[in-house]
């Protein structure tokens, strides 16, 4: 399988700020993503999910988009605080048929 | 409602020896996933089971293998351990094969 090495892409952000964090997925036949929060030595919390048949989903602070043009899948926190930084990553399957596919993630630092 | 829960929590183990991990899905969650972490890398897919049977395997060797039992609970078994092996090993369960709902983990030490 795909490994990333040490060194994941980091974002930081200010208290306050927004936040967008950035896939781009692999198989254009995915119809079902997920972005899942980890933080460390804990195992990744579901965030927020959208099916292909949507562009956009909201839930409470966050915010997901889907592009399946270009594949790309974005995650948008908004009034980013410092209980958010973790490892942020996103995940897609063929619904029913494959296991999930994990993007490489990003680490979100969040500024006080 | 109780998520999904993993033991040990810590396991030592030296090379050459066998290691069991365990996985206890949510209640009405047909399908147990497996996932291995190394430090600072990202989720690489072992083993899915669901109603008991192995769905799909990821690019490992047959010493990583499992099973799940007739409650839903899954073990996974690593034999002849190599030092490469030492990860966080994380279970997931659902009740379709979409939405995966992660446990804490077990961290597998290999010496």
């Amino acid at each position: 399988g795909e490994s990333v090495g040490l060194h994941l892409p980091t974002l930081s952000v200010q208290e306050g700020d927004n936040s967008i964090i950035n896939c781009a997925y692999s198989n254009s036949a995915s119809d079902y993503f997920i972005w899942y929060k980890q933080e460390s030595g804990k195992g990744p919390q579901f965030i927020i999910d959208i099916r292909s048949n949507m562009d956009k989903r909201q839930g409470q602070r966050v915010t997901v988009l889907l592009n399946k043009t270009v594949k790309h899948l974005s995650l948008q926190i908004a009034a980013t605080q410092p209980g958010d930084s973790a490892v942020y990553f996103c995940a897609e399957t063929l619904s029913g048929n494959t296991p999930l596919v994990f993007g490489k993630g990003t680490r979100l630092s969040v500024i006080a | 409602e109780a998520g999904v829960t993993q033991s040990p929590t810590h396991l030592i183990k030296t090379r050459g020896q066998q290691a069991t991990l365990r996985c206890s899905p949510i209640s009405g969650h047909t399908s147990v996933y497996w996932y291995q972490q190394a430090l600072g890398l990202g989720l690489q897919f072992l083993l899915w089971y669901d109603e008991g049977e192995e769905r799909n395997r990821g690019n490992f060797p047959p010493r990583f293998s499992g099973r799940q039992f007739p409650n839903y609970s899954s073990e996974l078994n690593v034999n002849a351990l190599e030092l490469e092996d030492s990860a966080l090993y994380l279970c997931a369960s659902s009740l379709r094969a979409d939405t995966q709902y992660f446990g804490p983990g077990t961290r597998l030490t290999v010496l």
